[in-house]
């Protein structure tokens, strides 16, 4: 079974530039998330999506927004890039919803602001 | 709000010796708990879980038990490998969604 595939693995965009991330989730799965993890901030949460919608959503400004295709297959896009964007975005797929659901992540993508 | 706390790292240990690596959490509810493993360039692979009180979750050695009382979920190992050389995060996810709250990540050295 195939796991999450993210692409690109890597990155580089100028300032002002917008920029859209790829995710298809495991296989069966309906529940994708995405979350940016940095040195400073460590790993936090962007949104989620289930079937289509977006369920929550972190405390991120309005530039950074998400969605969700019938296939379950998801996109992130961020606009009007800044250099503290820099980071590696990650996606993670699980099968269901709720506190006990095993989430399943994605290698990453690379994202450099220059 | 919700929250992990996880002991600072890095950590550095001969192979063979004892691991442990301390994490405490706040959460509304009653959540799961989890151990997620990075290694360099990757994304994150869970470790194991835990999903009530007293659980005791455990996998390729490594144990962790969910303790309500001290809001504690410390993972622990008796004799690590130079091939457990990772970061490791603890976190946690509520009723709510599919919203894992994670701490700061502890990274793990093990030299032969």
């Amino acid at each position: 079974k195939a796991g999450v595939t993210q692409t690109p693995r890597y990155l580089i965009k100028t300032r002002g530039q917008q920029v859209t991330l790829s995710c298809s989730p495991i296989s069966g799965h309906r529940s994708v998330s995405w979350y940016q993890q940095t040195p400073g901030q460590g790993l936090q949460f962007l949104f989620e999506y289930f079937s289509e919608t977006q369920r929550n959503k972190g405390n991120f400004p309005g530039r950074f927004s998400g969605r969700q295709f019938s296939n379950s297959r998801s996109e992130m896009n961020v606009s009007t890039l800044e250099l503290g964007d820099s980071a590696l975005y990650l996606c993670a797929s699980s099968q269901t919803t709720g506190a006990n659901t095993e989430a399943f992540f994605g290698q990453g993508t690379r994202l450099t602001v220059v | 709000g919700n929250s992990v706390t996880q002991m600072e790292g890095p950590v550095t240990l001969s192979e063979e010796a004892f691991l442990t690596i301390n994490c405490t959490y706040t959460a509304t509810g009653y959540p799961s708990l989890f151990w997620y493993v990075q290694y360099p360039g990757e994304g994150l692979q869970l470790l194991l879980k835990a999903t009530k009180a007293d659980d005791k979750g455990s996998n390729k050695g490594f144990e962790a038990t969910y303790r309500k009382e001290t809001t504690s979920f410390h993972l622990e190992k008796g004799s690590v490998q130079v091939s457990d050389s990772a970061v490791y995060f603890c976190a946690l996810s509520t009723a709510t969604g599919n919203q894992f709250y994670f701490g700061t990540g502890t990274s793990l050295t093990v030299i032969p």
